[in-house]
């Protein structure tokens, strides 16, 4: 049972090159979340999605994109990288409980995005 | 002003002393509160859950709720070093499924 697995692990581009990260999750949940992790900032929600097809914009969206055609992946787009979107994203996932998130997320490992 | 506010830290202690980590937060429609542990080049992992006010134990820890004051606590007894690491707070409302706020995260480190 991997949990939330996310690929790449660590990716260095360019400014405006574009890039995909990857969450997959084998635990069968419907919600799927997008974090980004900076110094002094904490975690900040990007895009998340109550389930397959779905998505929705949280906290800081601009300059990315996302889908979610299969349950089990939500994938996070930069289609024009900046130097200010250097940073560590996390996916997480969690169960559904009436229709709202239980409040555990379960978080992978991150990538670590460097723009120069 | 932030939603959640939380001293970064670091705060340093002795193996074996008592912990007392802090988040306050403006948004009255909180109703769950949430300490996440997040280890070095880890994924945060969710430690305690408490809903409205009140007290909650786990073991060596305990997460303290008070709305009114809207202020929540995370109490660690007989510290270890295996708990240093950063903790975030969390929270949310009462509905929906979006994401959860969090806290910027206090990086705790205890001295063996």
């Amino acid at each position: 049972n991997a949990g939330v697995t996310q690929t790449p692990k660590f990716r260095v581009l360019k400014t405006g090159q574009s890039m995909t990260l990857l969450c997959a999750q084998d635990m069968n949940h419907e919600y799927m979340y997008w974090y980004r992790q900076d110094p002094g900032m904490g975690l900040r929600l990007i895009h998340y999605s109550v389930g397959e097809g779905t998505t929705a914009k949280g906290e800081v969206p601009d300059g990315y994109n996302v889908s979610r055609l299969k349950k089990q992946n939500f994938l996070l787009g930069l289609e024009s990288a900046a130097p200010s979107q250097t940073s560590v994203y996390f996916c997480a996932s969690s169960y559904s409980h009436r229709g709202r998130n239980t409040g555990e997320l379960f978080f992978g490992e991150g990538s670590r995005l460097t723009v120069l | 002003q932030k939603e959640v506010e939380q001293d970064p830290g670091p705060l340093s202690v002795p193996e074996g002393a008592i912990v007392s980590l802090n988040c306050t937060y403006s948004n009255s429609a909180f109703q769950y509160f949430m300490w996440y542990r997040q280890y070095s080049r880890k994924g945060p992992e969710l430690l305690m859950y408490t809903y409205s006010s009140g007290n909650k134990e786990d073991g060596r820890f305990t997460a303290q709720v008070d709305k009114s004051s809207k202020y929540i606590s995370l109490f660690i007894r007989d510290s270890q070093p295996s708990d240093s690491a950063t903790y975030l707070c969390a929270m949310r409302g009462g509905g929906g499924a979006d994401g959860l706020t969090f806290g910027k995260g206090t990086h705790l480190i205890i001295q063996p």
